[in-house]
């Protein structure tokens, strides 16, 4: 079966501090990807990244970075230096089927950076 | 602006009712999703649509139907209306074809819609 946990249902920071938010996944396909969308409170949904399951590589862009490790079937997110534009539900994503079908969200992770 | 059009953005309609969401895919995108986001089950995948076929189905309830017009855009039909339909329905397209022969293709691989808020009262 496929499925996406997003243990953290709410984190607090304060501006500035690190975050991760978790998220693991299972699938059987030995091709798949994995995607992170941030939700702001205005409610659409934003893309972050998309990882596919043949690249273990961890991705830096600007404060964002993800870690994807096979091993324990994890894709994590960090963002660094929190600011309270930060703020929004953030879903991690499987994408079923392989390549081809539609997403498995988990529940989101409800972040909230207070200045 | 996404590329992916959907109408209207807010709706609100009495309990029994019938509605319409419109969602115009971005161009040379083929397949058409749609999603339910509501506060209890999350964000759910309902159906896929892959040039005018149906391609997947999820959790769609028997009272929702949807189609994708030969101008490729598609619709999502909800009737008899129950207060747990109110939710936030949005639409994705992608050049994927859900059968493998064609895969996701630029960086995002889905684009989604900025989405329906549908309010039953």
């Amino acid at each position: 079966a496929q499925k996406v946990t997003q243990a953290q249902t709410e984190i607090s920071v304060v501006e500035k501090e690190d975050v991760t938010l978790d998220c693991v996944y299972e699938t059987r396909d030995t091709t798949y990807y994995l995607f992170w969308y941030k939700q702001p409170p205005s409610g659409e949904l934003v893309f972050l990244i998309r990882r596919n399951s043949f690249d273990e590589q961890n991705e830096i862009s600007g404060r964002y970075s993800w870690n994807f490790q096979k091993s324990t079937s994890s894709f994590n997110f960090t963002i660094t230096a929190s600011q309270v534009v930060d703020s929004a539900v953030y879903f991690c994503a499987l994408n079923y089927g392989g390549s081809q079908g539609n997403l498995i969200f988990g529940k989101g992770t409800k972040l909230s950076v207070k200045p | 602006d996404s590329g992916v059009t959907q109408t209207p953005k807010h709706l609100i309609t009495a309990t029994g009712q019938r509605v319409t969401l419109r969602c115009s895919p971005r161009s040379g995108d083929l397949s058409v999703y749609w999603y339910q986001q509501s506060l209890d089950q999350g964000l759910q995948f309902l159906i896929q649509y892959y040039n005018g076929e149906e391609r997947a189905k999820g959790n769609i309830l028997e009272r929702f139907s949807a189609q994708q017009f030969p101008d490729l855009h598609s619709e999502l039909n909800l009737s008899s209306l129950e207060l747990g339909d109110s939710a936030l329905y949005f639409c994705a397209s992608s050049v994927a074809d859900g059968q493998g022969a064609r895969e996701l293709g630029d960086v995002a691989g889905y684009t989604f819609g900025s989405g329906t808020r549908l309010t039953v009262v």
